[in-house]
């Protein structure tokens, strides 16, 4: 199994608090990756990171912000919460050799509700 | 604007059969197709990959297909086994992007 690590698992939190979710990776690898699974969209790419420092949007960016001090980290940040980011949260990683078969490797997911 | 669609939110296969799960898509820069697997509680895992340049790939049970002119790629789990229930998920990359688009997933439940 791939080395990465979601923390907290579960979240439960208050709509207007900031939220914080950590992904921590043991495989050195360049990209992560932030989704969120939701019922009858699937998974959808929030942000990505293709380096320390550089980062970029995803499709369903707005109300997150992400930050990469470290290869091995990539925190995504609710700024203030929404009922509506109430979703499953998945970091994933990639080596990011450019190849178009390059496979993602997900993290067990954060469960994140909003009341 | 859904690029990737999995119109079978779920499918229910008997032991033993072939479990066909159905994938479209709408952009004609994708060049590569990829299904996951997920289990309840953990994340996906990568289960077999089809390049565009290619109509069918086989990996054991599994075999996917692909037709580009149709723009319509499908999974086919022969035999389906009870440990395959799971949701599983399309998913297109290309274009040049290190992004990957992914379906809203099919639920397969393998009844023994």
């Amino acid at each position: 199994d791939a080395g990465i690590t979601q923390s907290p698992r579960h979240k439960v939190t208050e709509t207007g608090t900031p939220v914080t979710l950590r992904c921590h990776q043991t495989e050195n690898h360049r990209y992560m990756y932030w989704y969120r699974q939701d019922p009858g969209h699937g998974l959808r790419l929030i942000h990505y990171s293709y380096g320390v420092k550089d980062t970029d949007k995803g499709e369903v960016s707005d109300g997150y912000s992400v930050s990469r001090s470290k290869t091995e980290d990539f925190l995504l940040t609710l700024e203030s919460a929404t009922s509506s980011q109430t979703s499953v949260y998945f970091c994933a990683i990639s080596a990011g050799t450019g190849l178009p078969n390059e496979k993602l490797f997900f993290g067990s997911g954060t469960q994140l509700s909003v009341l | 604007d859904q690029q990737v669609k999995q119109n079978s939110p779920s499918l229910s296969v008997q032991e033993g059969r072939i479990s066909i799960l159905n994938c479209d898509y709408t952009n004609s820069m994708f060049d590569y197709f990829l299904w996951y697997k997920k289990y309840p509680a953990e994340g996906p895992t990568f289960l077999i990959s089809i390049s565009s340049i290619k109509d069918k790939n086989e990996d054991g049970r599994f075999t996917v297909f692909l037709n580009k002119s149709a723009k319509h790629l499908s999974l086919h789990i022969v035999p389906s086994q009870p440990g395959d229930s799971a949701v599983y998920f399309c998913a297109a990359s290309g274009g040049g992007y290190q992004k990957v688009t992914f379906g809203t997933g099919t639920k397969l439940q393998v009844i023994p």
